[in-house]
């Protein structure tokens, strides 16, 4: 059974500029997750994407979006990057939206410069 | 602002049993409770999670008060692999706070 698993590990990139952050969801769930997580705090939910729709959004601008594939795998877009932006963003797989444990990632440290 | 709290920091000596607490007075009354640790700004691990029961697992155990305001978890054993930041959370978005950094001492 394989993890989930996120691409890239580190990224810099400077202010204005967009990224793409991509996570691939364990085997057989069919929902994922996205959290910020800043240096000494706990995660922050972004949003949340169940059978290719979003399920759940958390108090992230627009300029946050997400996108989730047939086989489930998802990718996070951040456009406009701020230095605030700067973080280890986290993705988490679940099965049939909520209610059960939501298995992460090792994450993407990210980088504003 | 919706969130859990939970002490910054708790030592237990290797080998005793670790007891974590967390309060969580905004959940609702269909609002799991789960728990998860994170080591060195690795993903987190989850660790259990629970309803209104009290739930055990390999890992810990997770005893919820009636009120469903507030749980504990319990590492029957701490080993020093058991150092780690330990998040409680709720909701399916996983409403958390800014975790206990527990240090097992040998």
């Amino acid at each position: 059974e394989t993890g989930v698993t996120q691409s890239p590990t580190h990224l810099i990139k400077t202010r204005g500029q967009q990224v793409t952050l991509r996570c691939s969801s364990q085997s057989g769930h069919n929902t994922v997750s996205w959290y910020q997580q800043a240096l000494g705090q706990g995660p922050q939910f972004i949003f949340q994407y169940y059978r290719e729709e979003e399920n759940g959004r958390g108090n992230f601008p627009p300029r946050f979006s997400g996108l989730q594939f047939p086989n489930y795998s998802s990718e996070l877009n951040v456009n406009a990057l701020e230095l605030d932006d700067s973080a280890l963003y986290l993705c988490a797989s679940s099965l049939d939206g909520g209610g059960g444990p939501q298995y992460f990632g090792p994450g993407t440290r990210l980088l504003v410069l | 602002d919706a969130k859990t709290t939970q002490p910054p920091s708790m030592d237990c000596a290797e080998g005793r049993a670790a007891n974590l607490p967390c309060n969580h007075s905004t959940i609702s009354g269909n609002e799991y409770v789960y728990w998860y640790r994170q080591i060195h700004s690795q993903g987190p691990q989850y660790i259990i999670h629970g309803l209104k029961n009290n739930e055990t697992n390999e890992m810990a155990s997770l005893i919820i008060t009636e009120d469903r305001k507030s749980s504990t978890l319990i590492l029957p054993h701490a080993t020093l692999r058991d150092t780690a930041v330990y998040y409680c959370a709720y909701n399916y978005q996983l409403i958390w706070g800014a975790g206990t950094k527990l240090i097992i001492k040998p």
